[in-house]
Order: C-alpha cells, then sequence, then structure tokens
C-alpha cells in the first residue's frame, strides 16, 4: 500500500530562517509527486510536481527536490505569508489508478 | 488552470439530516474527486467520479452512505447521507489539471 510520512509534524522559523520539509514515501511505482500549500479553512494550492529522481522545480522561495525515496521542500528566507500547512501527495503507476495518497503535512509558522 | 466552485462554504446540520455538496468547474473534465479532511487530518479520497458512469468508491466509502451524481463534464455532487458527528469534516472536490490537481475550497461540515 502506497505511504506518505511527513516531518516535521510542525515547525517554527523565525522570518528569514532558511529550512526544509520532508516527504518520505513508499509506492510501488511513481507517477508523481505533489506539494500543496494548505490556509486554514481553504483547499489545497497546487506548488509543484515532481517525476523523477533527481528534479528540481522553483518558485518563489520554495524549492523542491525529489529522490527515489523522498522530497523535500526547502523554503529559502521565509516570510511570515508562507506561514500554512504543507501537504505531499503521491500518484501510483498502476493504469487507471488515479488516486493521490496525502501526507498529513507539516504546519509552518514563520514569526516576524 | 481549472477553477473550481464549491459550495457551500460550510454549514451545521442536524444528525440524521443530509447535505448535498456541489461543484462546479470552469472547463469540462473526465474525472472528479471528491476528498474528506477530518480534523487535525489529511485528506482521503472517497470516490472518483465519472460523467456517464457510477462512481468508483474507496474502501471505508459506500454509496448509500455517500452519493455522487456527475451529470455532465462540468458539475458534480457529493451528498452525505444519514449525518452524525463523526461526519463532521471538511469535504473537498478536486480534478486533475495541468499535470497538477486542483482543488475546490471546501466545504467545512459541522454535525451537531
Amino acid at each position: 500500500e502506497d505511504q506518505v510520512t511527513q516531518s516535521p509534524e510542525a515547525l517554527r522559523l523565525q522570518e528569514g530562517e532558511s529550512s526544509s520539509l520532508n516527504c518520505s514515501y513508499t509506492v510501488s511505482g511513481l507517477r508523481g509527486l505533489f506539494w500543496y500549500r494548505q490556509d486554514p479553512g481553504k483547499g489545497p494550492e497546487f506548488l509543484f510536481t515532481l517525476y523523477s529522481a533527481g528534479e528540481e522545480k522553483e518558485k518563489e522561495r520554495l524549492k523542491a527536490t525529489l529522490t527515489k525515496k523522498e522530497s523535500f521542500l526547502h523554503i529559502t528566507a521565509p516570510k511570515p505569508e508562507d506561514s500554512a500547512t504543507y501537504l505531499c501527495a503521491v500518484r501510483p503507476t498502476n493504469f487507471g489508478n488515479e488516486k493521490l495518497t496525502f501526507g498529513t503535512g507539516t504546519r509552518l509558522t514563520i514569526i516576524p | 488552470s481549472a477553477v473550481i466552485s464549491q459550495k457551500p462554504s460550510r454549514d451545521i446540520c442536524q444528525r440524521g439530516t443530509s447535505l448535498t455538496i456541489q461543484c462546479q468547474v470552469d472547463s469540462q473534465v473526465t474525472m472528479m474527486f471528491w476528498y474528506r479532511q477530518q480534523p487535525g487530518q489529511s485528506l482521503t479520497l472517497i470516490a472518483t467520479a465519472n460523467q456517464g458512469s457510477e462512481a468508483t468508491y474507496e474502501s471505508g466509502f459506500v454509496i448509500d452512505k455517500f452519493p455522487i451524481s456527475r451529470p455532465n463534464l462540468t458539475f458534480s455532487t457529493l451528498t452525505v447521507s444519514n449525518m452524525s458527528p463523526e461526519d463532521s469534516s471538511i469535504y473537498l472536490c478536486s480534478v486533475e489539471n495541468l499535470g497538477g490537481y486542483t482543488f475546490g475550497s471546501g466545504t467545512r461540515l459541522t454535525v451537531v
């Protein structure tokens, strides 16, 4: 069964203090690893899709990387508006299986 | 990317009643997905809805409890039937779009 584990559960950083969030996964075959940002009371907002080990994607202060077992979301010089829960999800390669398996998320708080 | 309009955004319902949640997409999509996010938990897929066929339910979810309609390629409804306090959750619809998945803003349901 596909599994996604995110760590840490919660992270508090000072504004400008860079760090990384981890997403470890077990899947029969990976067709995509997704990162989302979720603000309280809202639906997840799509950030990145990664498809193969070694791939990297960047957006503003965020950079996502992928290995065969885990993905990292690096946040550089974060600002208070980066405070949110960050979710990771995987989609397997099984034909006809579009199910995403989500981790429980990392709740990130950036302190001014 | 696709834009999803989901309503209601929140509701408080009496136990034993039913609530129908609607999702409207601004483009035609083959599959729509319904998720549940219980308090403090991550997203769990309830079912996948294809236009013109019966929805496919995940383990632990049944059609009698969560009937789904998919009358056309831009619209779907999820009904939460015979509600109990354990059904209090955020319910989200989602579509695949441009290599990722777009989510609606969610329906926060409280059953009293």
